[in-house]
């Protein structure tokens, strides 16, 4: 079983829309939980960085963890087309200049 | 904030060839940087960690020898992969930051023919 699950889509969206995006982890000891935006050919710029178990929310981003369902979710409201991009998540048993495990990626559409 | 840079941002070799790929902290000093490859519609894999003054640290699978890691002071590290070959195109990304926060930099595309 992989460290990390994620269902790389792809996934298309009309303007507007509530956008879910999830992953799994099946290591108990990960503790931060990170979503990460890459746009195509750039690097990935950090979204959303949680450590406990509830609800962050960031403007129209709003991450979600379950410890005890090894679950994470990213949620984005009012989707726009400049979401398109890839989204990961991230995990890492330590906070700071630790260790990521990433996601593999779930591809976002957002269609005018 | 801080910003790691990547140079180049794309290279092209023939295959044989050695490219180096630098990675520089522009506004703190980065004593662990860390270096990912990508696959085209994959994630980012981990190859090694680079720590400043010391040898790296490479993930199992990824050869030492053929991806070799300087990371001499505490505003650059290296990436030069030796003798490439077509398999080694991909996106080489490297991440460094402070324990507050973490970079990516901006991405190296390398294409070897």
């Amino acid at each position: 079983q992989k460290e990390v699950e994620q269902d790389p889509g792809p996934l298309s969206v009309p303007e507007g829309a509530i956008v879910s995006l999830n992953c799994t982890y099946s290591n108990s000891a990960f503790q931060y939980f990170m979503w990460y935006r890459q746009y195509s050919r750039k690097g990935p710029e950090l979204l959303m960085y949680t450590y406990s178990s509830g609800n962050k929310e960031d403007g129209r981003f709003t991450a979600q963890v379950d410890k005890s369902s090894k679950y994470i979710s990213l949620f984005i409201r009012d989707s726009q087309p400049s979401d398109s991009a890839t989204y990961l998540c991230a995990i890492s048993t330590q906070g700071g200049s630790e260790k990521l495990v990433f996601g593999k990626g779930t591809k976002l559409t957002v269609n005018p | 904030g801080a910003v790691v840079s990547q140079h180049p941002s794309w290279v092209i070799c023939k295959s044989g060839t050695s490219v180096k790929i630098e990675c520089r902290s522009l506004d703190f000093q980065a004593t662990t940087m860390f270096w990912y490859r990508q696959f085209p519609k994959q994630s980012l894999m981990l190859m090694a960690t680079s720590n400043e003054g010391s040898k790296a640290t490479y993930e199992q699978g990824v050869e030492k020898d053929k991806f070799l890691i300087n990371h001499a002071s505490l505003t650059l590290s290296t990436l030069t992969v030796t003798s490439a070959h077509p398999e080694d195109s991909s996106f080489y990304i490297c991440r460094s930051g402070t324990e507050d926060e973490q970079f990516f930099g901006p991405g190296t595309r390398l294409t070897v023919l």
